[in-house]
């Protein structure tokens, strides 16, 4: 059974950076059949996507423009997981922020959630 | 972008109601439509993939039909179990985008 479990702080301070961390079991981040994602959710925004990574013989990431230039995704194949940083965040930051497995075989449907970790951007 | 396209963003019906929920994307997107159902505080859970198949444990009162643009998610007899809120979602490409959903109460 796969499993994904979130880390990370639930207040940042304006203008730090967010970092959360997905762990994996019953899966590996470096397999060909699936992609790692981060998404967020918040009631002005509702469920917005901000970028996966996935390996095919190299690893790739696409990212939202809208965080693009302020986002980091990365995966740690020694830990089996995968991390977000979010640089200079502001109060527009506060969400629940969500990983997820994209599967192959279900049509890069979100198969497996993380937990939620429901961050909040205040000083 | 994508943009998804849910409708009605909000319904309330009775048990054993059929129930219809419609989804549209701005272009394209052949089959990869996906559906989600979230429940309160939790994270949204996998309904439907590839617009009408389904993951293993999802009761058979759930249908989805469409492709191209059209999508649409059908509960056949609707159940208490059933409220909370669903959203589509388009994994033809990047960015993925979802739609803003659609909240199923039990009157």
């Amino acid at each position: 059974q796969v499993q994904l479990q979130q880390s990370g702080p639930g207040l940042v301070k304006p203008s730090q950076t967010l970092s959360l961390t997905c762990a994996v079991s019953g899966d590996s981040v470096s397999s060909n059949s699936a992609a790692w994602s981060w998404i967020r959710q918040s009631p002005s925004r509702g469920l917005e996507w901000l970028a996966r990574t996935y390996y095919r013989s190299k690893w790739y990431s696409d990212y939202a423009v809208s965080v693009r230039s302020r986002l980091d995704i990365n995966a740690v194949t020694s830990k089996n997981q995968f991390s977000l940083q979010l640089n200079s965040v502001t109060p527009e930051d506060t969400a629940v922020y969500y990983c997820a497995r994209e599967a192959a075989a279900r049509g890069y449907g979100m198969d497996v959630w993380g937990q939620g970790t429901a961050v909040t951007v205040s000083s | 972008d994508i943009q998804m396209t849910q409708s009605p963003p909000s319904l309330s019906a009775s048990v054993g109601d059929r129930v219809t929920i419609t989804c549209r994307a701005s272009q394209t997107i052949g089959t990869y439509l996906n559906w989600y159902q979230q429940k309160p505080g939790r994270a949204p859970n996998l309904l439907t993939y590839a617009a009408s198949s389904f993951p293993s444990g999802v009761p058979p009162r759930f249908s989805g039909s469409g492709s191209g643009t059209d999508f649409t998610l059908t509960i056949s007899s609707l159940q208490p179990e059933d409220s909370g809120t669903y959203f589509c979602q388009q994994s033809f490409t990047t960015p993925r985008t979802f739609g803003q959903g659609t909240k199923v109460g039990i009157k």
